[in-house]
């Protein structure tokens, strides 16, 4: 099984300043026949079910601001919020769908400092 | 707009059995893979199994922790998944989503993550 691991479990950043989330496979996740990187983000807000961010490693999903991107390739994926606002207060998964089982990283809880 | 509605949830004893249903609207059913995945109480997230569009074999997978008791299946005529889960376990306790893969169109062996999702059911198992 591919095992996805997060970091950190969580970070408080101040309003406006950059939020950076690590995940990372323990296999690459990169299809070699077509360069894609099978390797999506969620954000879940309390409450609610997870909302799909990004994927393909760094294809934002239609609908998502800008400050929103993914980066990283083969085993190591960043996702950056870059003004973080207080509507972005959520658990964030990154999740890997190159081989099953489909599996999700821990989660990293996102709060305002 | 895509819209994903569970239902059959609720209380069961260890042991039982229960069957959730997700009603699908505003897509071509047919067209996608479907999964359920899970969370347990404040817990991260799980997936269950998929099944894919009939267009590709209709193929099953299922993760370790279910396979040989739950089952999913797909009527397309109706656009409801479902989910079978059988001799069930405490640690089966979550809350179920249903989620709709992303189109496969151009795809030969078509991507299976979670594009869009239902609010949940919860499923609780205790004696």
């Amino acid at each position: 099984d591919i095992v996805m691991t997060q970091s950190p479990d969580s970070l408080a950043v101040s309003l406006g300043e950059r939020a950076t989330i690590n995940c990372k496979s323990s296999q690459s996740v990169l299809y070699n026949s077509n360069n894609k990187n099978y390797l999506a983000w969620y954000q879940q807000k309390p409450g609610q079910p997870p909302k799909l961010l990004i994927d393909w490693a760094s294809s934002r999903e239609s609908g998502v601001p800008d400050r929103f991107s993914g980066s990283g390739s083969g085993t190591d994926f960043t996702l950056t919020i870059s003004s973080l606002q207080a509507e972005d207060v959520a658990v964030y998964y990154c999740q890997q769908y190159y081989t099953t089982p489909l599996t999700f990283g821990g989660g990293t809880k996102v709060e305002i400092k | 707009e895509v819209q994903l509605v569970e239902s059959g949830g609720g209380l069961v004893q260890p042991g039982r059995s229960l069957s959730l249903s997700c009603t699908a609207s505003g897509f071509t059913f047919g067209d996608f893979a479907m999964s359920w995945v899970r969370q347990a109480p404040g817990k991260g997230l799980e997936w269950v199994a998929f099944i894919k569009s009939k267009a590709y074999g209709g193929t099953i997978e299922y993760a370790a922790s279910v396979k040989g008791r739950f089952t999913i299946s797909r009527d397309d005529s109706k656009s409801v998944a479902y989910l079978q889960m059988n001799s069930l376990k405490t640690e089966d306790t979550a809350v179920y989503f249903c989620t709709r893969a992303p189109t496969a169109n151009g795809y030969t062996y078509p991507p299976i993550y979670f594009h869009s999702w239902g609010q949940g059911i919860l499923v609780t198992v205790s004696s």
